[in-house]
């Protein structure tokens, strides 16, 4: 499949473990911040998003905080499987210019290990 | 891939020709984007739409022009291409009321020779 990103930073888990993967921000005006999964060869995949007046939001598997002081944002992966694997991309989402705004994050590269 | 099909998945072509990639969805959204993703850029917006006939540019839109003539289809076009238009493209669909919410298609990898 097509490189996402030559050198994007990697972090190495073993399975079953919990994986935190970290994102810095840059807007404060962003109104919601999502979190894509980008398998190899294919497009980005919606994971989560939370809204920007939350600070927690739980999926299946997936929990993302938001912390607006330090504007950072994680997404947390319970008891990560090999499936996992993948780039992940934080996005910061505002209204401007007329339209929905995503403004993406370099990625990091999620490695699973048996 | 969110009911998107992209069209051609991959394509090989030379500078100054004219390319038209094609983004089809069975979502009936209004909105509909194109981007690129490069190593070192991350994606990037060229052009959006919000209806049939109504679309505008994003942040990359020089040397890509797109079209909307029904709902299901949006295309972009590269009217002469550059070797710096190599990438990999990708369309994506909202749905109402989440614009926030950006599903994406599989993609086309385009060279430019």
């Amino acid at each position: 499949g097509e490189s996402v990103g030559l050198h994007l930073p990697t972090l190495s888990v073993q399975e079953g473990d919990n994986s935190i993967i970290n994102c810095a921000y840059s807007n404060s005006a962003s109104d919601y911040f999502i979190w894509y999964k980008q398998e190899s060869g294919k497009g980005p995949q919606f994971i989560i998003d939370i809204r920007s007046n939350m600070d927690k939001r739980q999926g299946q598997r997936v929990t993302v905080l938001l912390n607006k002081t330090v504007k950072h944002l994680s997404l947390q992966i319970a008891a990560t499987q090999p499936g996992d694997s993948a780039v992940y991309f934080c996005a910061e989402s505002m209204f401007s210019g007329g339209y929905n705004k995503l403004i993406f994050g370099a990625g990091t590269r999620l490695a699973v290990h048996p | 891939d969110a009911g998107i099909t992209q069209s051609p998945r991959h394509k090989v072509t030379e500078t100054g020709t004219p390319v038209t990639l094609r983004c089809h969805q069975t979502e009936n959204h209004r909105y509909m984007y194109w981007y690129r993703q490069d190593p070192g850029h991350g994606l990037r917006l060229i052009h959006y739409s919000y209806g049939v006939k109504d679309t505008d540019k994003g942040e990359v839109s020089d040397g890509y022009s797109v079209s909307r003539s029904k709902t299901e289809d949006f295309l972009l076009t590269l009217e002469s291409a550059t070797s710096s238009q190599t990438s990999v493209y990708f369309c994506a669909i909202s749905p109402p009321g989440q614009r926030h919410e950006q599903y994406f298609g599989p993609g086309t990898r385009l060279t430019v020779t």
